[in-house]
């Protein structure tokens, strides 16, 4: 089956460590993104992707870092500087020309020790 | 840029009444128009996208949603809730005509179904 895979599903952090969240898909899409969600603020874009070895910031970069090598893979790394890391992490990707329809990985839920 | 506002973060009805979910949106350029909807601990799911064309759009499980320019607004709606509605709905605008389309979503409305 097509789709999202997020690992793991609970993570927890340690203080002044760096956490490293999973993403992949086999949708053959270009686009893939990561946002962060807490309770009664919606969705917040941190960063995203539109091509191999390229991507962007987004509303709420810092204490986080990506890499994209592979087209299928786009792994998040919420590192010590993220002082309040607790949150659940949604991964999508999106197809080109698809009308900006993006699809949703299941989540990790990330808490701190 | 965008913006969404969705209006109630929590909405309860009763099983078998309509269900309407408020969105109004701000965009500089025609934008296209999403529900998504999530249930507890797990990612969200496409209800339903407007991109250009028919102004009521239909969706899964019985949803639609009407875009009104001039009202700014995509308001999601069921004629009779189900027990299997109550999740948390999510809009979100992006820029019409590009090819990838950052997402910017509302802070969402929780809905209760009371049996």
């Amino acid at each position: 089956d097509g789709g999202i895979t997020q690992s793991p599903k609970y993570l927890f952090r340690k203080e002044g460590q760096n956490v490293t969240l999973s993403c992949e898909q086999n949708l053959n899409h270009d686009a893939m993104y990561w946002y962060r969600q807490d309770p009664g603020q919606g969705l917040r874009l941190i960063y995203y992707s539109q091509i191999v070895n390229d991507f962007q910031k987004g509303d709420i970069a810092e204490g986080y870092s990506v890499s994209r090598e592979k087209k299928e893979s786009f792994p998040l790394t919420v590192t010590s500087a993220q002082k309040n890391p607790t949150a659940f992490y949604l991964c999508a990707s999106s197809p080109t020309g698809g009308g900006n329809i993006q699809y949703f990985g299941a989540g990790t839920r990330l808490s701190v020790l | 840029a965008q913006s969404v506002t969705q209006l109630g973060s929590h909405v309860s009805v009763s099983e078998g009444a309509l269900v309407l979910l408020r969105c109004n949106y701000s965009s500089s350029v025609p934008p296209y128009l999403f529900w998504y909807v999530q249930y507890p601990n797990q990612g969200l799911q496409l209800l339903l996208k407007y991109t250009t064309g028919a102004t009521l759009v239909k969706g899964i499980n019985g949803f639609e949603a009407e875009f009104k320019k001039s009202e700014t607004s995509f308001h999601l709606t069921k004629p009779s809730a189900h027990m299997s509605d109550a999740a948390e709905y999510f809009c979100a605008v992006s820029e019409g005509g590009t090819s990838y389309g950052k997402l910017t979503f509302g802070q969402g409305t929780i809905l209760t179904v009371h049996p």
